[in-house]
């Protein structure tokens, strides 16, 4: 069974300019996540998504950052404009329920340079 | 929600069991507890997770006392594949939704 996949694995940007990071969840699994962690810092939640809808996206930091899942399966995060406190490493998950606190899988992550 | 602590980092030796304690004074009574190991450039990946008393599987050994107020996750003879950030999280769907929330970690450095 395929894991999560991300994409890229790395990017290098300008500050001002746009990206988009893509993430593959495991195959069936309606829940997905974005997480971060900027340098230094802990892992930090993002958004979730229940198929295509927003369960939950108090983790985002300003609207700069847009999270899309449609049709309920791949998602993107696209961050425009991007600013240097943006650099990091972006982790995606994905799991079958979150009923009973079950186990996350996680990509690789993206890691994000903005310069 | 409740707040994990856990050391920074510990060093052992090749074929030692390590044991890492969590303490978790304000673990609600819905929470369950989870650990989860992070390799470098990878992302976090779960180990084991349990709610009170003693849980086992191929990986790891899971020690929760009655009071739940800690927990000691026990890696039985480890090996230098076994260098990687542990984190304790303590949570529950029902009060904090799907999110997990990630403490510092502790740094696990085995050497030959």
């Amino acid at each position: 069974e395929a894991g999560v996949t991300q994409f890229p694995s790395h990017s290098v940007i300008e500050k001002g300019q746009t990206v988009t990071l893509r993430c593959d969840p495991i195959s069936g699994h309606d829940n997905l996540y974005w997480y971060r962690r900027v340098m230094g810092k802990e892992i930090k939640f993002l958004l979730h998504f229940v198929k295509e809808s927003k369960q939950d996206e108090s983790g985002m930091p300003n609207n700069r950052f847009l999270a899309e899942r449609t049709g309920g399966t791949y998602s993107t995060l696209k961050v425009q404009p991007a600013e240097l406190e943006d650099s990091g490493v972006y982790f995606c998950a994905s799991s079958q329920d979150y009923g009973g606190f079950y186990e996350q899988y996680f990509g690789p992550g993206t890691r994000l340079t903005v310069t | 929600l409740a707040k994990t602590t856990q050391p920074i980092s510990m060093d052992s030796y090749e074929g030692q069991e390590v044991n890492i304690t969590c303490s978790h004074n304000n673990i609600a009574t819905n929470d369950y507890i989870t650990w989860y190991q992070q390799f470098p450039s990878q992302g976090p990946r779960f180990i084991i997770q349990g709610y009170k008393t003693k849980v086992t599987n191929e990986v790891a050994s899971l020690f929760i006392p009655a009071d739940r107020k800690s927990s000691t996750l026990s890696l039985p003879r480890v090996s230098l594949s076994d260098t990687a950030v542990y984190y304790c999280l303590v949570g529950s769907s029902y009060n904090q939704g799907g999110k997990l929330i990630f403490g510092q970690g502790t740094e696990l450095s085995v050497k030959p």
